[in-house]
């Protein structure tokens, strides 16, 4: 059973240019939440999706960031017209659709770099 | 979620047992206690979670108190490799729709 898969794995993106990160969450979960990371610094929370659901999208920065969990298919976050500022560790968690207090499975993240 | 409170760092040496007391002092009925794990470029990786007394497994110890308002993570016999940063979160994913991460304590574990 394949865990959380997060591609690319590094990512490097110039001023002005649109970053695009995929989660694949693990077989059978439904829920996945994104988080970013700066060096030193603890995760902060995102975005929260459900199949085809935005449900909390309160750590999102209000212009540039969007987020999506398709029916079918990877969840993407999406960054228009980077700045150098979006320069993060980017990591996706999922969980099963019940919805207990199981833990959160957490992909292995993406680094992106913007020059 | 319950606010959490845990030491920026911590040092140690190899062979010691460690103990990481987080605070959570609004802790709501239905909440659980769990304890992530995150390596340098690495996504955070789950160690224990408990809702009261203590908890034990192949990892770790986890020891809470009656009332609930303080939790310690126990590793013991700590290696090198046990050199990470360690979370504390507290609230009940079936009513949470965000799941909030601290700072985390800062472990290095000393040869």
């Amino acid at each position: 059973n394949a865990g959380v898969m997060q591609n690319p794995r590094h990512l490097v993106r110039r001023r002005g240019q649109e970053a695009r990160l995929r989660c694949s969450p693990m077989k059978g979960h439904s829920h996945v939440y994104w988080y970013r990371q700066l060096p030193e610094e603890g995760l902060k929370f995102m975005v929260y999706l459900q199949k085809e659901n935005i449900i909390d999208e309160s750590g999102m920065p209000k212009e540039r960031f969007s987020a999506e969990f398709p029916k079918e298919g990877p969840s993407i976050l999406r960054i228009q017209q980077v700045v150098r500022g979006d320069s993060a560790a980017y990591f996706c968690a999922s969980s099963p659709p019940e919805r207990t207090n199981e833990k959160l499975f957490f992909g292995s993240g993406t680094q992106l770099s913007v020059l | 979620l319950a606010k959490t409170t845990q030491p920026i760092s911590m040092d140690s040496y190899e062979g010691q047992e460690v103990n990481i007391t987080c605070s959570h002092n609004n802790i709501a009925t239905n909440d659980y206690i769990t304890w992530y794990q995150q390596f340098p470029s690495q996504g955070p990786r789950f160690i224990i979670q408990g809702y009261k007394t203590k908890v034990t497994n192949e990892v770790a110890s986890l020891f809470i108190p009656a009332d609930r308002k303080s939790s310690t993570l126990s590793l013991p016999r700590v290696s090198l490799s046990d050199t990470a940063v360690y979370y504390c979160l507290v609230g009940d994913i079936t009513r949470d729709d965000k799941i909030i991460f601290g700072k985390g304590t800062r472990l290095h574990i000393l040869p």
